[in-house]
């Protein structure tokens, strides 16, 4: 259990266009999912927390009109990077969590990520 | 906000040796330390985790401990394999359920 789907796993863009990444939570629900960023041989750097029905938390740094975050149901989160430049081209994944359920316990699971790249 | 230190950033060990893992925390509301390890252009995969009210965990070759006091804790792997070569990051979060903080990580090469 505790699957998260996300599409697409790359995609090549042309600068000044805007990208969508899905992120789904296949068998349980997901009030809140977040969403990193990884560059090359980095770390994981949180982008965002998305949350269903309201918008999203953005870390200092994360310019908000451009990475638009949209939860609309409890299985769904989409990132759309906007006007995308070069600079943008990363490693994009996502990540939930199921509830907690006694000892049996998930943890965050991550989505497979999108590789990202404007041209 | 919270801050993880990672160490080493890279890590060369012998198969069969073992292999140790350093995480520093800044935050003392912090709660919740999963370990992920990470293959090249994979997705991270939990291998461990702990909790606050736990000071160790073992799953197998792989064991956490957890010093609330120091605010450290540390990833231990007995009889390394060649398949445990990957990069692993350590995490914390206030609370299961919150963001995850992640550590830079750490290149782990298991030479045979």
């Amino acid at each position: 259990g505790a699957v998260v789907s996300q599409h697409p796993s790359w995609v090549i863009c042309k600068s000044g266009t805007s990208v969508k990444i899905e992120c789904r939570s296949l068998d349980f629900q997901a009030t809140t999912m977040f969403w990193y960023r990884q560059f090359p041989k980095q770390s994981l750097m949180l982008m965002a927390t998305s949350n269903e029905g309201s918008k999203a938390t953005y870390e200092q740094g994360v310019e908000k009109d451009k990475f638009l975050i949209n939860h609309a149901s409890l299985t769904l989160s989409t990132l759309t990077v906007t006007s995308a430049h070069p600079e943008d081209s990363s490693f994009y994944i996502c990540s939930a969590r199921p509830e907690a359920r006694g000892p049996a316990n998930y943890g965050y699971t991550f989505g497979s990520g999108t590789r990202l790249t404007v041209v | 906000g919270e801050n993880v230190e990672q160490h080493p950033s890279t890590l060369s060990v012998q198969e069969g040796d073992s292999a140790v893992i350093k995480c520093t925390y800044s935050d003392s509301a912090s709660n919740y330390f999963p370990w992920y390890k990470q293959e090249l252009g994979k997705r991270p995969q939990l291998i461990i985790d702990i909790r606050s009210n736990v000071g160790e965990k073992k799953d197998q070759r792989i064991a956490v401990t957890l010093n609330k006091t120091a605010k450290h804790f540390s990833l231990h792997i007995t009889e390394t394999q060649p398949e445990d070569s990957a990069v692993y990051f350590c995490a914390a979060s206030k609370n299961y359920g919150n963001k995850l903080v992640f550590g830079a990580g750490t290149i782990l090469r298991v030479k045979s």
